[in-house]
């Protein structure tokens, strides 16, 4: 496709719950992010894959949350055992290089709610 | 610790005047300036970039200005159009990394 796409775009789930939450880059770009919006926050940083190398999963706020990307394109997010504080918008967003100087391309969010 | 800062949650704006939108950061090794507008329900779109070599930089309506010495910049929409109501985020990032930090957000509302 030609923009960043998410799935799903909505999600609701009983705390306790497991999710996953799918991302599939634009075509070409190598370098993925994923961002988590809560209610009137900022962008907060959460994971970035780049290629091959090691991802830099230093903003993952718990050990429940993971993240893998697959061939190098499609990524996972999972939230384990999710939790009411777990409910935001999970942004994912990916750029052709990874390095400063580039934009990178948000998608249109999937919004969890934890119940 | 917030390196970048968006001090003011909202702003109200007539149409067709101009909105000043103002991102702090303190940060110094931060080279590379983005804008985004984010619609609710939407993912944030990209709106202007702005590199440390330069001050300002235009595209169409909006123009974005930095002051390096005082870690300031501004976006500035003119006019202000009721489809520029949005919310807008600052982000910045240092050469050689590729982790963009973001503001909080204004939000914007330019009333018809």
């Amino acid at each position: 496709g030609a923009g960043v796409s998410q799935s799903p775009s909505n999600k609701v789930t009983e705390k306790g719950k497991d999710v996953e939450l799918r991302c599939d880059p634009i075509s070409g770009h190598t370098a993925l992010y994923w961002y988590r919006q809560s209610l009137g926050q900022g962008l907060e940083f959460l994971i970035y894959f780049q290629g091959n190398s090691a991802p830099d999963k230093s903003g993952l706020p718990s050990d429940r949350f993971s993240a893998e990307r697959t061939g190098g394109s499609v990524s996972t997010l999972t939230i384990q055992r999710t939790q009411q504080e777990d409910s935001a918008v999970y942004l994912c967003a990916s750029s052709f290089r990874p390095s400063s100087g580039n934009t990178i391309y948000f998608g249109e969010g999937s919004w969890l709610t934890v119940v | 610790d917030q390196q970048v800062k968006q001090n003011s949650p909202s702003l109200s704006v007539q149409e067709g005047r101009i909105s000043i939108l103002n991102c702090d950061y303190t940060n110094s090794m931060f080279d590379y300036f983005l804008w985004y507008k984010k619609y609710p329900a939407e993912g944030p779109t990209f709106l202007i970039s702005i590199s440390s070599i330069k001050d300002k930089n235009e595209d169409g309506r909006f123009t974005v200005f930095l002051n390096k010495s005082a870690k300031h910049l501004s976006l500035h929409i003119v006019p202000s159009q009721p489809g520029d109501s949005a919310v807008y985020f600052c982000a910045a990032s240092a050469s050689g990394t590729y982790k963009y930090i973001f503001g909080t957000g204004t939000r914007l509302k330019v009333l018809a």
